[in-house]
């Protein structure tokens, strides 16, 4: 069966050290997306990429990068881990057009100490 | 930009008991309405959604929602809650024509046996 795996489901780093999330997508997807969940905000978007080399800010971009260079994969990078960073992030892909629902990944869980 | 309110961080109700969640989003010419449900450790399901037509939606578990364009609601509803519901339940939108959501905050349903 197709999926979506993060990894690694948990993770502890120091302020400013650099991280990356994995996430890779077997559905063949071309749309992908990170959010992170923070208690009171619900998710919010990072980055997303609609294919190959394509990549576009979310709504709270600052501090994070993603580069997309075949379709399973989208990592998520953290330049220099800060406090305000400690959250869930999930990664979710989607095929094309609004009738395709978004599938999950089921989260890495983030600390910056 | 797309934002989406619901209106209740908690909601508790009784078994057997119905339940309305709130959503409401802010006003576009058309949207695409989903929504997600997140049991405990996992990622994000696809519950329901609204594209177009008829404007109650029936989704799994028992789950549907109606929307009303000139409330800019879609507010979920079961008639007959079970434990198996606990979980958190977020509204989400998108635009036409753009395939990324904007979440809510989301509510934290449980049921007390």
């Amino acid at each position: 069966d197709a999926e979506i795996t993060q990894s690694p489901r948990h993770k502890i780093t120091e302020t400013g050290r650099q991280v990356t999330l994995a996430c890779h997508q077997t559905w063949n997807h071309n749309n992908m997306f990170w959010y992170r969940q923070d208690l009171g905000h619900g998710l919010r978007l990072i980055h997303y990429s609609y294919g190959v080399q394509d990549t576009n800010k979310g709504e709270v971009s600052d501090g994070y990068s993603v580069s997309r260079s075949n379709t399973e994969d989208l990592p998520l990078t953290l330049e220099s881990a800060a406090s305000s960073q400690t959250s869930v992030y999930f990664c979710a892909s989607s095929g094309q057009g609004a009738n395709s629902p978004l599938h999950f990944g089921n989260g890495t869980r983030l600390t910056v100490t | 930009a797309q934002s989406v309110t619901q209106l209740d961080s908690q909601v508790p109700v009784f078994e057997e008991a119905p339940v309305e969640l709130r959503c409401n989003y802010s006003s576009s010419v058309s949207v695409y309405l989903f929504w997600y449900v997140q049991y405990p450790n996992q990622g994000l399901q696809l519950l329901l959604k609204y594209l177009s037509g008829s404007t109650l939606v029936k989704g799994i578990n028992g789950f549907e929602a109606e929307f009303n364009k000139s409330q800019t609601s879609f507010h979920l509803r079961k008639p007959s809650v079970h434990i198996s519901d606990t979980a958190e339940y977020f509204c989400a939108v998108s635009d036409r024509g753009a395939q990324k959501l904007v979440f809510g905050q989301g509510t934290r349903l449980t049921i007390n046996p």
